[in-house]
C-alpha cells in the first residue's frame, strides 16, 4: 500500500540554524499538510497546501516557515533560525481529497 | 467556528472489555468526514475508521465502529474486546469540504491486563 514517507526520522539541530524537512507524500494525491505534535500533547496544524501554492496557514505558520514542493514529488518544510520551543514531532499528511488524512511517520525535531 | 471536542483526557478498560471514547464536533457545514486515529507510543498516526456525514448507516472496521448520532453531533469511537495492543492516544478528527481537517485533543487509553 502506497504510504507518505518523511525523512529524516530524526533530527537534532542547534537553536538559530534552519532546518529542512522532507516528505514524499503519495503519488495521486492533491492535497498536502504539515503538522506537529509537541511531546504528548495535542496535534497543531500548520498549512496545508493545493495546487502548488498555500491553500491555508495557521498562526504558528509564521515567516519562520515556509513550504515547497520543488519537483512534483517531494514536499519540504524549512524552518528558519530555529528556536527551542520549535522542538516537536512534525507531520506530513496527504490526501486525495474527500478522503482519509495518510500520515508520515513524522520527523522528531530536537533544537538544542 | 469549526470545533472537535475530545472531553476524556483519559480512559482505562479491561482487557477484552468494550470500551467507548467521546467525541463532539461543531461546524456549520452541511457536508464533512468524521475520523479517528490511534497514536501508539511510537508515534505514528495510524487511521482507524472513517463516518461521511450523509452515511446512513454508523461505519464498521473490524473491531472499531463510529457511534455517529447527527443531531447530537457526536461520532464516538466504540472498541470492542479490547486489547493491551490498543493502549494508545486516540484523536478524533473532522474534514470539511475545504479539505481541512480539525484534530480533537485526544484521549489516552489504557489496556488493564
Amino acid at each position: 500500500e502506497p504510504e507518505v514517507t518523511q525523512t529524516p526520522s530524526h533530527q537534532v539541530t542547534q537553536m538559530g540554524q534552519e532546518v529542512i524537512l522532507r516528505c514524499v507524500p503519495i503519488s495521486n494525491h492533491l492535497y498536502f499538510y504539515w503538522y506537529r505534535q509537541i511531546l504528548g500533547q495535542k496535534v497543531e496544524f500548520l498549512v496545508s497546501f493545493y495546487n502548488n501554492e498555500i491553500s491555508e496557514k495557521s498562526e504558528i505558520f509564521d515567516d519562520q516557515f515556509s513550504v515547497e514542493r520543488p519537483d512534483g514529488s517531494n514536499f519540504t518544510l524549512k524552518i528558519r533560525s530555529t528556536k527551542l520551543e520549535d522542538s516537536a514531532m512534525y507531520f506530513c499528511a496527504s490526501t486525495q481529497g474527500g478522503s482519509p488524512l495518510h500520515f508520515g511517520n513524522g520527523t522528531r525535531l530536537t533544537v538544542t | 467556528a469549526q470545533k472537535i471536542t475530545q472531553t476524556q483526557p483519559g480512559m482505562f478498560v479491561q482487557e477484552k472489555e468494550a470500551v467507548t471514547l467521546d467525541c463532539t464536533y461543531d461546524t456549520s457545514d452541511p457536508s464533512y468526514g468524521l475520523f479517528w486515529y490511534k497514536q501508539p507510543s511510537s508515534g505514528e498516526m495510524i487511521f482507524l475508521i472513517y463516518q461521511g456525514s450523509y452515511d446512513q448507516q454508523n461505519a464498521t472496521e473490524g473491531r472499531y465502529s463510529l457511534n455517529f448520532q447527527k443531531a447530537r453531533k457526536s461520532a464516538n469511537l466504540v472498541i470492542s474486546a479490547s486489547q493491551l495492543g490498543d493502549s494508545a492516544m486516540y484523536f478524533c478528527a473532522m474534514v470539511l469540504t475545504s479539505n481541512q481537517f480539525y484534530f480533537g485533543t485526544g484521549t489516552s487509553l489504557t489496556v488493564i491486563p
